[in-house]
């Protein structure tokens, strides 16, 4: 199995920070996403990346980056952040049809 | 599109009892379907899945067939256990993008003793 670590499980930050939340595997996976997860809306796309330096827009991209310099990197960005940004945030690494996931961030910005 | 409705949470039952938990999708094609489960304070993890018509996946007493004719991928449990207390997304992965995956809203079940 892959372990995914997230950096921080939980984050406060203010408006118009930019903030950073990283994502680490311990393997050599191409595949690595970032998600957000609200009540009532399940798990969000944000973005995904396929490999160093290669990325694509999931379905909310909106307010975010990304950067993929290593292999096992994966980092979300959030340019400044704002209040409708506070959710918990999850990444995940996929090597086939199976995705591991991190434990989360939950991020508040207020 | 692809989509995958869950029904609406929470589902609340007793230890023993058993569960049904509903998923329906929209895809084109044959997608692979998979069950997630994410116990508190903890990321997802894969419970079960199949990756065509008519399989079965199962895992830790949990069951779920692949219905094409309705599109569905109901989770069924016959007793609950207390520690299966967590938040049940059904999810599938398109036939074209097989490292995707597009997640229901997520069921949360409380089990009580």
């Amino acid at each position: 199995d892959v372990k995914v670590t997230q950096s921080s499980r939980y984050l406060v930050k203010r408006t118009g920070e930019k903030v950073f939340l990283e994502c680490v595997q311990d393997m050599d996976h191409e595949n690595m996403f970032w998600y957000r997860q609200d009540p009532g809306l399940g798990l969000r796309l944000i973005y995904f990346s396929y490999d160093v330096k290669m990325k694509e827009k999931g379905d909310i991209p909106e307010g975010y980056s990304v950067s993929r310099e290593k292999k096992e990197r994966f980092s979300l960005i959030l340019e400044s952040a704002s209040t409708n940004q506070t959710s918990m945030y999850l990444c995940a690494v996929a090597p086939g049809y199976r995705a591991f996931f991190g434990q989360g961030t939950r991020l508040t910005v207020v | 599109g692809n989509s995958v409705t869950q029904m609406e949470g929470p589902v609340t039952l007793s230890e023993e009892a058993f569960l049904t938990i509903n998923c329906t999708y929209t895809a084109t094609g044959y997608p692979s379907l998979f069950w997630y489960v994410q116990y508190p304070g903890e990321g997802l993890q894969l419970l079960l899945k199949a990756t065509k018509a008519d399989d079965k996946g199962s895992n830790k007493g949990f069951e779920a067939t692949y219905r094409k004719e309705t599109t569905s991928f109901h989770l069924e449990k016959g007793s609950v256990q207390v520690s299966d207390s967590a938040v049940y997304f059904c999810a599938l992965s398109p036939m074209d993008s097989s490292y995707k995956l597009i997640f229901g809203s997520g069921t949360r079940l409380l089990v009580r003793p």
